[in-house]
């Protein structure tokens, strides 16, 4: 199983909107509306920000949303805060019962 | 509200074994296919391995296969994670996940496999 692309890193100002991309195929995020993304501050346990592609969890703030074209699913933050700064990674089924992470995106903010 | 609360991390030295536990409450736990995700220093997330619900099936990734073994025990709502014939780079935070849902994750437990 290989990994879903993601950029490096990412950035924005305070305020600005920053998207990030994760690219698979058509045999994972193309495949299945079961895309999610994580949140991870450093040394603490990633936190699901996003689900089946475009759904927040209770708690999760509207500024962040999921949304997902082909084989690339995108998380877009708006309105950056200073507490967005993180490693982003998206995960994708991948059919029978396995899933696949992406390669995890550091934002920062400027 | 779920709940994982994973345990049985540790030191353990290469070609040792480790057992894993992953309790889980606030839901109907054989109800749902569970997974173990692990997180070497410094690196990405890995999927490691999961379970159906009622156990029967179970899959893993290529780096574990034939070394690391998913369980369940669904009257004492429990994952394990038997873990044999360690190495260095199964060195990780572990963490048992529902995936694909909105569940929140575990806070991990840390396995250094050392001499």
């Amino acid at each position: 199983q290989s990994a879903l692309t993601q950029p490096p890193s990412a950035s924005g100002s305070p305020g600005q909107s920053v998207t990030i991309s994760c690219t698979g195929t058509s045999s994972d995020v193309g495949g299945y509306n079961y895309v999610s993304w994580y949140q991870q501050h450093p040394g603490k346990a990633p936190k699901l920000m996003i689900y089946e592609v475009s759904k927040r969890p209770s708690g999760v703030p509207d500024r962040f949303s999921g949304s997902k074209s082909g084989n690339t699913a995108s998380l877009t933050v708006s309105g950056l805060q200073a507490e967005d700064e993180a490693d982003y990674y998206c995960s994708s089924y991948a059919g029978r019962i396995f899933y696949v992470f992406g390669t995890g995106t550091k934002v920062t903010v400027l | 509200e779920v709940q994982l609360l994973e345990s049985g991390g540790g030191l353990v030295q290469p070609g040792g074994s480790l057992r894993l536990s992953c309790a889980a409450s606030g839901f109907t736990f054989s109800n749902y296919a569970m997974n173990w995700v692990r997180q070497a220093p410094g690196k990405g997330l890995e999927w490691v391995s999961a379970t159906t619900g009622s156990g029967d099936d179970t899959y893993y990734a290529d780096s574990v296969e034939g070394r690391l073994t998913i369980s369940r025990d669904n009257s004492k709502n429990t994952l394990y994670l038997q873990m044999n014939s360690l190495r260095g780079e199964d060195t990780a935070v572990y963490y048992c996940a529902i995936l694909g849902t909105s569940s929140p994750w575990g806070q991990g437990t840390l396995v250094t496999v050392s001499s």
